[in-house]
């Protein structure tokens, strides 16, 4: 069956710790999302790529990096100068990046740091 | 650039009742609209899409909504509810030219009462 796969389903971390989310889809989309949802604020983009060894900052860039060295995988690094990084995080993917084309997610991530 | 309203942060309702989420958009431009639903601790699935054509679309799980450009709506209903339909609803519009990330409304709680 092609999806969305995110790994793991849980993560705990420390603070001041990097942890990266791994996310790989086999639908052989062209664009891949990472979203951030905290409770009552809906869906907040953090990267998207369009095509592999390209991406671009969201709307909450700031504290995350990511790389796209595979058309399957888009891993996102959470690192230490994210002031908070308590959240679900969810991983998308869909064909291209052109309008009509709806998005495909994963099962998510959700983060907590102790 | 476009935005989404979802009015309705919470919506309870009885079995079998009826119900009707709503959704408000704002663009300059065309656009393509989605409803998708989140239950508890997982990914987004697509209900429905509306691209061109028809204003009246039908998805999955029994839900339809009605694309009215004049309001810029896009409000989600569903004849009969049901327990398994408790989950939160996001509607997300795209637009057909220019920047082709979608924008997320905040989201609707259904909550279905026995």
């Amino acid at each position: 069956d092609g999806g969305i796969t995110q790994s793991p389903k849980y993560l705990f971390r420390k603070e001041g710790q990097n942890v990266t989310l791994s996310c790989e889809q086999n639908l052989n989309h062209d664009a891949m999302y990472w979203y951030r949802q905290d409770p009552g604020q809906g869906l907040r983009l953090i990267y998207y790529s369009q095509i592999v060894n390209d991406f671009q900052k969201g709307d909450i860039a700031e504290g995350y990096s990511v790389s796209r060295e595979k058309k399957e995988s888009f891993p996102l690094t959470v690192t230490s100068a994210q002031k908070n990084p308590t959240a679900f995080y969810l991983c998308a993917s869909s064909i291209s990046v052109r309008g009509y084309n709806e998005q495909f997610f994963g099962p998510g991530t959700r983060l907590t740091v102790l | 650039a476009q935005s989404v309203t979802q009015l309705d942060s919470q919506v309870p309702v009885f079995e079998e009742a009826p119900v009707e989420l709503r959704c408000n958009y704002s663009s300059s431009v065309s656009v393509y609209l989605f409803w998708y639903v989140q239950y508890p601790n997982q990914g987004l699935q697509l209900l429905l899409k509306y691209l061109s054509g028809s204003t009246l679309v039908k998805g999955i799980n029994g839900f339809e909504a009605e694309f009215n450009k004049s309001q810029t709506s896009f409000h989600l209903r569903k004849p009969s509810v049901h327990i398994s339909d408790t989950a939160e609803y996001f509607c997300a519009v795209r637009v057909s030219g220019g920047s082709y990330i979608p924008t997320f409304g905040r989201g609707t709680s259904l909550i279905v009462h026995p």
